[in-house]
């Protein structure tokens, strides 16, 4: 299968401090990526999706000056959440697709990137 | 609007015996059918799709699912289970358009297999 990774894979950080997550496609051109959120022992919850190149859209409810999401080539995506608090805990996941290749039709999810806010 | 219902909040099996995660959906059209699996403070890892032809589709480690359109089902099914398949089972409904689009996911099932 492909394969996304993201970094880190946990951050602690204080409360109004801004934190950056990485996700990148490693064997394959992402041109749609997505982010999510997963509370403990719950679903994934969409929080945007991003075609390369071009603005995220963001579900109904996500605060897009909160959650700002690049997604400037076909290998990496990052999602910086701005001024944090401790309400935005939570493991953040990253999924990547293609429109062509060995990801055509098919999310692929990176390992999950854990947020404490202090 | 897609939706995904896997009606079962825990499936206990003991090792060696058949493993069925149950998952039916509801969305207009043809849909594109996943499952995936997610151990631990971990990502979620592909198992196996069904976008067309042939309804039985094997995925990873010995996992396979069968798409029943008059059912609308796409249950998941493992004839022998193992004590490392003890996971969190998601299954996933996208539009026609395919993974590029927004997947629907159910709230996931506990596999627990017992030694």
């Amino acid at each position: 299968g492909a394969v996304v990774s993201q970094h880190p894979s946990w951050v602690i950080c204080k409360s109004g401090t801004s934190v950056k997550i990485e996700c990148r496609s490693l064997d394959f051109q992402a041109t749609t990526m997505f982010w999510y959120r997963q509370f403990p022992k719950q679903s994934l919850m969409l929080m945007a999706t991003s075609n390369e190149g071009s603005k995220a859209t963001y579900e109904q409810g996500v605060e897009k000056d909160k959650f700002l999401i690049n997604h400037a080539s076909l290998t990496l995506s990052t999602l910086t959440v701005t001024s944090a608090h401790p309400e935005d805990s939570s493991f953040y996941i990253c999924s990547a697709s293609s429109n062509r290749g060995r990801a055509k039709d098919t999310q692929y999810f990176g390992p999950g990137t854990r947020l404490t806010v202090l | 609007a897609q939706s995904v219902a896997q009606p079962e909040d825990q499936v206990n099996v003991a090792e060696g015996n058949p493993l069925t995660v149950k998952c039916t959906y509801s969305v207009s059209g043809n849909p594109y059918l996943f499952w995936y699996v997610q151990y631990p403070n971990r990502g979620l890892q592909f198992l196996l799709k069904y976008i067309t032809g042939d309804n039985l589709v094997k995925g990873s480690y010995g996992f396979e699912a069968e798409f029943n359109k008059s059912q609308t089902s796409f249950h998941l099914k493992k004839p022998s289970a193992l004590v490392s398949d003890s996971a969190l089972y998601f299954c996933a409904v996208s539009l026609p358009r395919g993974g590029n689009n927004r997947l629907a996911f159910g709230k996931g099932n506990q596999v627990v297999v017992i030694p």
